[in-house]
């Protein structure tokens, strides 16, 4: 079946260091990926999205590059902020499946200054 | 408002109990989704609407819970005979198109069933 898997949280980091957090998928066929952040009180937002392999997703420093090789996405930023500090899932769909988005279960991002 | 609207933001309720939960989508959007987030876990799929219609129900977990969307803007989630293996946060997103992939959420109906 589909799946989508993250790393554990929670990740604690200072403010300027590098973030990475691991995602890998296992699905059928060739899916969109995603990340969505949930800031604290808000709900979820689409981050960045790549609809094909080798295709890099970007958006407010963050990037992530669909592997199909490796089936993953991993999300990175070079030096975050406090205010990265949220939430953030991985999610899959799979082409034909509307809007089935397949969510990880979601790694917790405390950054301190 | 701008941005999708949920009611009631929190609802405690005992079991054997009928709960409804509301969706008041962007203005404009056509698709409409309803998710399940259960503690510690991420959202999961429930049901999706293109306009009024049922386009994919296949992640409703039995007969007690059902969707409606009679004029194709707000959603009404209905849960019967709640049982205490409900309670999660209920999210609902909509989007311009199913084809996106982009969605909008609401900030959750938090159920609770005693």
């Amino acid at each position: 079946g589909n799946s989508v898997t993250q790393m554990e949280g929670p990740v604690t980091l200072s403010e300027e260091a590098f973030l990475t957090i691991n995602c890998t998928y296992t699905a059928t066929g060739y899916p969109s990926l995603f990340w969505y952040v949930q800031y604290p009180g808000e709900g979820l937002q689409l981050l960045l999205k790549a609809t094909k392999a080798d295709d890099k997703g970007s958006n407010k420093g963050f990037e992530a590059t669909y592997r199909k090789e490796t089936t993953s996405f991993h999300l990175e930023k070079g030096s975050v902020q406090v205010s990265d500090s949220a939430v953030y899932f991985c999610a899959l769909r799979n082409r034909g499946s509307q809007g089935n988005l397949i969510f990880g279960k979601g790694t917790k991002l405390s950054v301190k200054p | 408002g701008a941005g999708v609207s949920q009611t009631p933001s929190n609802k405690v309720t005992e079991k054997g109990k009928y709960v409804e939960l509301r969706c008041d989508p962007i203005s404009g959007h056509t698709a409409l989704y309803w998710y399940r987030q259960s503690l510690g876990q991420g959202p999961e799929f429930l049901i999706y609407f293109q306009g009024t219609g049922a386009a994919d129900d296949s992640g409703l977990p039995n007969d007690r819970f059902f969707a409606v969307r009679p004029e194709g803007s707000v959603s009404t989630l209905k849960i019967q005979r709640t049982e205490r293996g409900d309670s999660a946060v209920y999210l609902c997103a909509s989007s311009l198109s199913s084809d996106t992939g982009e969605l909008f959420f609401g900030e959750g109906s938090r159920l609770t069933v005693l």
